[in-house]
């Protein structure tokens, strides 16, 4: 299994709403990301785990709150967004540590419209 | 901080011929990691190819080559014979070896969008 796998692939929500996407990989990827993405422009990191733990947060506001429940697995809860942070949601997934030169595995995305 | 810059916001190029995309990057350090990727309209990115600093070979996977002169801090992708699907938007990214707690991340360029014509 060479693929990271996000659900759900589009989501409406209102602005009182609660949601969550979720991120999966089977790799045995030890690093997971979070990305924002806005139409043609390039993704924009939100938050790094590294064996589970937050290693970067890049000061994303509060109302985005991710979870790492395992190693292969990836949360973003969303609670009371607003319309500009309707976007193309990425995770990605890397080998941990020094293997940086195996550049991420990314997944197809969310595309989230807050309405 | 380490910026990268695509000076090319679109480019275009006939079906079977060469088409090179342009990307410069800005570091103090002196051992990262440098990619291209590819984001077609079906959103995912795709790893195109990489190069290690440390390395003075080009990188090549298949039709996809990169320049790669360190001290300009270049790092350009040369695509041969283009293919229709090739069409895609192509952004260079930027990683500093392990170390810290920086590590981990991707710094992109601003993305070149590129159309292949039949």
């Amino acid at each position: 299994d060479t693929e990271v796998t996000q659900t759900p692939k589009h989501l409406v929500m209102g602005m009182t709403n609660k949601k969550s996407l979720k991120c999966e990989q089977h790799m045995g990827h030890r690093a997971m990301y979070w990305y924002k993405q806005k139409a043609k422009k390039p993704p924009e990191l939100m938050f790094v785990y590294s064996y589970e733990k937050l290693s970067i947060n890049e000061s994303v506001p509060s109302r985005f709150s991710p979870e790492c429940p395992n190693s292969s697995l990836l949360n973003l809860h969303l609670h009371a967004l607003q319309p500009e942070d309707s976007a193309l949601y990425l995770c990605a997934s890397s080998q941990g540590g020094g293997h940086g030169n195996y550049g991420y595995t990314f997944g197809s995305g969310t595309r989230l419209t807050v309405v | 901080a380490q910026t990268v810059t695509q000076s090319q916001p679109e480019m275009s190029v006939q079906e079977a011929e060469t088409v090179t995309l342009s990307c410069t990057y800005d570091t103090s350090e002196s051992d990262y990691y440098l990619f291209w990727y590819k984001q077609p309209p079906s959103r995912q990115m795709i790893l195109v190819i990489r190069q290690e600093a440390y390395k003075q070979q080009n990188a090549t996977e298949n039709r996809f080559s990169v320049n790669f002169q360190k001290a300009a801090k270049s790092f350009s992708l040369k695509i041969s014979d283009s293919q229709l699907g090739d069409a895609a938007m192509y952004f260079c990214a930027y990683r500093r070896r392990a170390g810290g707690t920086s590590y981990g991340k991707l710094t992109f360029g601003q993305g070149t969008i590129l159309t292949v014509h039949p």
